[in-house]
């Protein structure tokens, strides 16, 4: 059974129009982090919640934002998508922060 | 700054052990080293981590050098399905931050 689940598998958008990629977890895990992965590169830390703890990485643009309503979802929200934000955006979970990583399918986003 | 390095590629041969170097020389003592892998299409999978002794479990085990600035993640009997690539990941924990930055990985071809 999936513990992480990101919807949907692939997101289509145009340039600029707000979108919003969903991850939902039934591990009850404390941490829910977001990572953005372009092709034949490694993930990249975007930010990461711990519990309702709000954590931006210092390079990850303003023009991505999150938000985390209750410990089993979490959001990520482009709010004026461009060509270079088309990638795989993972999300993750840990039960804290020293623990292992539980990642999901990933939702892949094209930019049109 | 990934601060783990790690060789692009490498190749094995099927039912043979492999051995994945990672450099990590600005490691400080409390950063844990955690592998991770990532099958094409998927998110990254748990392999193993530790601190500073040699760790074993179901999938690899990892050796860590004594002056922990290298370790090696070891597959005892490559199959087809470890290809992968492989990420080697410094666990940073300083301050109220905790998140794992990926680096460049290697990449595991098996041959049959």
């Amino acid at each position: 059974d999936a513990m992480v689940i990101q919807n949907p598998r692939y997101q289509v958008t145009q340039f600029g129009k707000p979108v919003t990629l969903s991850c939902s977890q039934t591990l009850n895990h404390n941490v829910m982090y977001w990572y953005q992965q372009k092709s034949s590169q490694a993930p990249k830390l975007l930010f990461h919640y711990y519990d309702k703890d709000f954590n931006n990485e210092a390079d990850t643009p303003d023009n991505f934002q999150s938000r985390r309503p209750n410990t089993s979802f979490c959001f990520l929200d482009i709010r004026s998508p461009g060509l270079g934000d088309a990638a795989m955006y993972l999300c993750a979970t840990s039960r804290d922060r020293r623990e292992k990583l539980f990642f999901g399918s990933g939702t892949q986003l094209s930019v049109l | 700054d990934a601060k783990t390095t790690q060789p692009n590629s490498m190749e094995s041969n099927e039912e043979e052990p492999v051995h994945l170097p990672c450099n990590h020389s600005t490691i400080s003592g409390t950063d844990y080293i955690h592998w991770y892998r990532q099958l094409p299409s998927q998110g990254p999978e748990y392999v193993i981590h530790g601190l500073t002794s040699n760790v074993n479990n179901r999938m690899a085990s990892l050796a860590i050098a004594e002056d922990r600035k290298s370790s090696t993640l070891i597959l005892h009997r490559a199959t087809l399905r470890d290809a992968a690539v492989y990420y080697c990941i410094r666990g940073e924990y300083g301050g109220s931050q905790g998140n794992l930055i990926f680096g460049k990985g290697t990449k595991l071809s098996v041959k049959p």
